[in-house]
């Protein structure tokens, strides 16, 4: 079967370093995604790996190891607004999202 | 910002009624999609429709029923629901839904309790 494993919550401290990490085992890899989710809000799109390496766009970077059905993001200088669920989606063969359940980032002061 | 808007944003209904969600896309897209969240599951993929046609039906109960008047529009009917269909009803869209790389965009959710 298909499977996206990723920590159910995570808690950091403002103006820290999180890395959220993202296995999977998948029907096929046509690339992986990563959402943010705030309460009540919509998943909006935070990056996109399909080739192995290191994405980074600002605060945030998307690492991806198709060798090893791995992946992580990583936000750097926490802030107060990055409490959310960040979700982890990885695109198959027939070009569907599988989804893991999200992993809930409570940054404190 | 979301190019996806849904209505209603909240819901309740009793097992009995019949109500429907509504999803527009504003982003010149050409599928559109619609998925089933609950708390601390992963999002379910129900529904996927290309250019108005329906590519895909994940299992989908009877008691849903989509529909697609064109491809910046987007209905789900609900009739004889049941408590466990309670839930955020999330819709997308995307450019198509068949090839790599294609980043889907969300509306925000109607928020459906039934009683």
């Amino acid at each position: 079967g298909q499977n996206i494993d990723q920590p159910t919550e995570m808690t950091a401290t403002e103006g820290a370093i999180v890395q959220i990490n993202c296995t999977y085992q998948t029907s096929g890899f046509n690339g992986l995604f990563w959402y943010q989710q705030h309460a009540g809000e919509a998943p909006t799109f935070l990056s996109y790996n399909v080739l192995d390496g290191l994405e980074e766009k600002g605060r945030f970077s998307s690492f991806l190891s198709r060798s090893k059905g791995y992946s992580y993001l990583l936000l750097k200088e926490l802030q107060m607004k990055d409490s959310a669920s960040y979700l982890c989606a990885v695109m198959d063969s027939n070009y569907q999202l599988i989804w893991g359940a999200g992993t809930k980032l409570i940054i404190k002061p | 910002e979301t190019g996806v808007t849904q209505t209603p944003r909240h819901l309740v209904m009793g097992m009995t009624n019949k109500k429907s969600l509504k999803c527009e896309q504003h982003l010149g897209h050409n599928a559109m999609y619609w998925y089933k969240q609950s708390a601390k599951k992963p999002l379910e993929l129900m529904f996927v429709y290309n250019f108005k046609e329906q590519t895909e039906n994940n299992s989908v109960p009877s008691r849903f029923s989509p529909e697609c008047p064109n491809s910046s529009h987007l209905f789900l009917h609900l009739h004889t629901l049941q408590p466990e269909d309670s839930a955020l009803y999330l819709c997308a869209s995307s450019q198509t839904s068949f090839t790599g790389g294609e980043t889907q965009y969300f509306g925000p959710g109607t928020r459906l309790l039934v009683l």
